[in-house]
């Protein structure tokens, strides 16, 4: 079964404008981390932000801040003032079980 | 600086040939993971280990083999009944399995093409 969605493959946004990127995760269980990683075009993975399932507040790491709805399952990043070097995809992740569960990713594309 | 290695960085088999790919970490983590990615798709788990000599089989452990012997060294081999084994792979680690705040670090990833 399917752990997390990310139902958009692509998306484009003016540079300097905010994009929220949707991630929606599916466990029975009530202790998780929520992850959203970076990946440029040469391969490297980039840590972002991190969401703790107990956390109550949405966490937010400079221009990133993950919105964390427990009762929608759903965790969607917002990167806010888009920069081109923001240009990649992006991953999101669930470690659950013991397991790190990864989306499809979605491709941001930043125009000038 | 701690971080990943992993090498080769690109890697060309010719079929039926088995080789094996490199990982290794200089950050104490107790967890290391191999995972493989298609083009423009997600990355999917092939083995993992939470600690030295012991190994669990991910998503997609067919054709693959992995050993533990060290805390540092997590290589992956890939068989040849690896059948489509052309693939980005990433290693990766975190402090231990069962910390749920732990990130996984990655390496830069091998890109193995069989030709």
């Amino acid at each position: 079964a399917q752990k997390i969605t990310q139902t958009q493959p692509g998306m484009f946004v003016q540079e300097k404008e905010a994009v929220t990127l949707d991630c929606t995760y599916d466990t029975s269980d009530q202790s998780y981390g929520l992850f959203w990683y970076k990946q440029p075009s040469s391969g490297e993975m980039i840590f972002l932000i991190y969401q703790g399932s107990y956390d109550e507040q949405n966490a937010t790491e400079g221009r990133y801040s993950l919105n964390f709805q427990k009762a929608r399952k759903s965790a969607n990043l917002v990167i806010s003032a888009s920069q081109l070097g923001d240009s990649a995809m992006y991953f999101c992740a669930m470690n659950n079980f013991n397991k790190f569960y990864f989306g499809s990713g979605t491709k941001l594309n930043v125009k000038p | 600086d701690g971080g990943i290695t992993q090498s080769p960085k690109y890697l060309f088999r010719k079929e039926g040939q088995n080789v094996t790919l490199s990982c290794e970490q200089n950050l104490n983590h107790d967890a290391m993971y191999w995972y493989r990615q298609d083009p423009g798709q997600g990355l999917r788990l092939i083995y993992y280990s939470q600690i030295v000599n012991d190994f669990q089989k991910g998503d997609i452990a067919e054709g693959y083999s992995v050993s533990r012997e060290k805390k540092e060294s997590f290589p992956l081999t890939v068989t040849s009944a690896q059948k489509n084994p052309t693939a980005f792979y990433l290693c990766a680690s975190s402090i231990s399995v069962t910390a749920l705040t732990g990130e996984l670090f990655f390496g830069e990833g091998s890109r193995l093409t069989v030709l």
